[in-house]
């Protein structure tokens, strides 16, 4: 029974390019969270999503950032036209449907993003 | 906005000691839930405490919800040099939209 995947685990991006950060949620969940974690700091709440909706995406960035999760395949979080400052940890969490109240969000590996 | 503080940011302890962290929202929560991260980790979960003055224990870890549910802590008797990492709490607020809140952690280091 796989966790929360997430891939690629390191990235390396050029400021200017784009950055695409897949997270495929544990079987059986359909809610999705991504959040944004800099180095000795908490973890930032960015978007939560269920599958084709976005349901709270008051943590994202007005520009450059996106998030969807497509009735197939993974979860996407998209990042255009990176700068240094967007060097982090991006860590996704699922849950299910009703698990959210009860037993809390499973998280992924992570994926570190480093703009050069 | 909600916000979730959590004191304090770091903990030095030897081992055997006991160690506490605490955490607190400006807002009532619906329920807290606490999460261990190992150093270069991910995020753990370990409890959800949903109803007020609730305490839960796990082994040597004992988790609080005080009665506004406002606040919570956790606390670890007898650290072990396997229980350093850092510990958050993460409030879900009335809404309960899903989203949770997470607190800035309190990194707990053990000496041998």
């Amino acid at each position: 029974n796989a966790g929360v995947m997430q891939n690629p685990r390191h990235l390396v991006r050029r400021r200017g390019q784009e950055a695409r950060l897949r997270c495929s949620p544990m079987k059986g969940h359909s809610h999705v969270y991504w959040y944004r974690q800099l180095p000795e700091e908490g973890l930032k709440f960015m978007v939560y999503l269920q599958k084709e909706n976005i349901i709270d995406e008051s943590g994202m960035p007005k520009e450059r950032f996106s998030a969807e999760f497509p009735k197939e395949g993974p979860s996407i979080l998209r990042i255009q036209q990176v700068v240094r400052g967007d060097s982090a940890a991006y860590f996704c969490a699922s849950s299910a449907a009703a698990g959210a109240l009860v037993s809390g969000q499973f998280f992924g590996p992570g994926t570190r993003l480093t703009v050069l | 906005g909600q916000q979730v503080m959590q004191i304090p940011q770091y903990q030095h302890v030897q081992e055997g000691e006991d160690f506490t962290t605490y955490c607190n929202s400006s807002t009532t929560l619906s329920n807290i839930q606490w999460y261990k991260q190992r150093p270069g980790g991910h995020p753990v979960f370990l409890i959800q405490l949903v109803k007020s003055g609730e305490v839960k224990k796990q082994k040597r870890l004992t988790f609080q919800f005080g009665e506004a549910k406002k606040n919570s802590s956790l606390h670890i008797t007898a650290t072990q040099t396997t229980d350093v990492g850092t510990y958050f709490c993460a409030g879900r607020g009335s809404s309960n939209t899903g989203k949770l809140i997470f607190g800035q952690g309190t990194t707990l280091q053990v000496k041998p």
